[in-house]
């Protein structure tokens, strides 16, 4: 089974921290992606990677940044945390080939951030 | 990726069949159709894909008609454990580098 892990369930940080969410994938899958999630908005797209030390922005990627120094992790960092990141985020893999594949994402358990 | 419309939420009771209908006009001849189950607390899983008639598995049904403009993913006697948030998508599947677009889903509650 693949396993996508997320360095915390619950996080708090004050306004202006710097934040560091990690995401690990044990499948060896290329492709990396980070989300946030809020009620009645689901699931928006920050940053993702299809390769090592390579990203791109998502839909929303203002105020964060991405690391992806080796394959198996993924990084999403806030540079100086405000109240409206406050959120749910979620790290996802998938293999980078076509067919169904490219639309199964597997998604690790999320993380509650709330900075206050 | 095309529009896809689904209802907002859906109430349903232990032993009977949900069926979740989603709208996708657009739909392109290259186009499968794929959804995902988000349990509470939970990231998002892929439960089925299609791109025609009818698909089954050990968790849902999905059944496309003919022109592929809408889709309904089916749910056999549901239990309380089937309380979640259900997604369509529809997309080209002839890329690896996919970066998935969820709407706000159908929230299905299923009651005792």
């Amino acid at each position: 089974d693949v396993k996508v892990t997320q360095s915390s369930r619950y996080l708090v940080k004050r306004t202006g921290e710097k934040v560091f969410l990690e995401c690990v994938q044990d499948m060896d899958h290329e492709n990396m992606f980070w989300y946030r999630q809020d009620p009645g908005l689901g699931l928006r797209l920050i940053y993702f990677s299809y390769d090592v030390k390579m990203k791109e922005k998502g839909d929303i990627p203002e105020g964060y940044s991405v690391s992806r120094e080796k394959k198996e992790r993924f990084s999403l960092i806030l540079e100086s945390a405000s109240t409206n990141q406050t959120s749910m985020y979620l790290c996802a893999s998938s293999l980078s080939t076509s067919g169904r594949s490219s639309y199964e994402q597997y998604f690790g358990p999320g993380t509650r951030l709330t900075v206050t | 990726l095309a529009k896809t419309t689904q209802p907002i939420s859906m109430d349903s009771y232990e032993g009977q069949e949900v069926n979740i209908t989603c709208s996708h006009n657009n739909i392109a001849t290259n186009d499968y159709i794929t959804w995902y189950q988000q349990f509470p607390s939970q990231g998002p899983r892929f439960i089925i894909q299609g791109y025609k008639t009818k698909v089954t598995n050990e968790v849902a049904s999905l059944f496309i008609p003919a022109d592929r403009k809408s889709s309904t993913l089916s749910l056999p006697r549901v239990s309380l454990s089937d309380t979640a948030v259900y997604y369509c998508l529809v997309g080209d599947i002839g890329t690896g580098r996919r970066a998935l677009t969820f709407g706000s889903g159908t929230r299905l509650q299923v009651q005792p």
